[in-house]
């Protein structure tokens, strides 16, 4: 079945500029979450939900971070004014429950990313 | 606080010989243990997940990891390297008893020599 998407793939923009970023996770699942990837580190938490609700929002690194998932669907990641700084790789996971499972498909898919670059 | 360290961030190895990656944790609880690797401009895959069940864990690839707890560690293995196993790999711990928020290690890429 389909995976993970996220849209656009890639992003420039100018600083000060406010972008979104789109996640479609896989179809009915329950969880999702948001990473920051910069280049050559790990990613890097920024906010989880289970359906529509935000669980954790612990990893957004400022109040110009914001997350949304309205429908417990389609997720979308606001950064307002962006600076040079919030430039990096985001990227996007579902998972299909919340909670506790032993079961190797019961973990975290990634989608493949959007290139933030801000000038 | 949870961690993950990746103590080499790069390694390079013939085709057909033995992999190793290594990884070591350190988490409060009984961990939930991950490998994922991360091919060129491609998402995030996993290899194999640990989560308190049998020690030594098969993933896709032939890639296996075992876990030890005394050492902390969860060590990456593959008994033959291919070309096409080049990658990044990532080690990662989960955050908490429910494995929903992941810490990731910061990387080892793998590079497979002709």
């Amino acid at each position: 079945g389909a995976g993970v998407s996220q849209s656009p793939r890639y992003k420039v923009t100018k600083r000060g500029q406010d972008v979104a970023l789109r996640c479609d996770p896989i179809s009915g699942h329950v969880s999702l979450y948001w990473y920051r990837q910069a280049l050559g580190q790990g990613p890097e938490f920024l906010t989880y939900f289970n359906y529509e609700a935000q669980q954790d929002k612990s990893g957004l690194p400022n109040d110009r971070f914001s997350a949304e998932r309205p429908e417990g669907s389609i997720s979308t990641l606001t950064i307002q004014r962006t600076e040079q700084r919030d430039s990096a790789m985001y990227r996007c996971a579902s998972r299909r429950l919340a909670g506790v499972s032993m079961s190797i498909a019961d973990t975290q898919y990634f989608g493949p990313g959007t290139r933030l670059t801000v000038l | 606080a949870q961690s993950v360290t990746q103590l080499d961030s790069h390694v390079s190895v013939s085709e057909g010989t033995p992999v190793l990656l290594r990884c070591n944790y350190s988490s409060s609880y009984s961990p939930s243990l991950f490998w994922y690797v991360q091919h060129p401009n491609k998402g995030l895959q996993l290899l194999l997940k640990y989560t308190s069940a049998a020690t030594l864990v098969k993933g896709i690839n032939g890639f296996e990891a075992e876990f030890k707890k005394s050492e902390t560690s969860f060590h990456l293995t593959k008994p033959s390297a291919h070309m096409s196993d080049a990658a990044e790999y990532f080690c990662v711990v989960s955050l908490d008893n429910y494995g929903q928020n992941f810490v990731f290690g910061p990387g080892t890429r793998l590079s497979v020599l002709p």
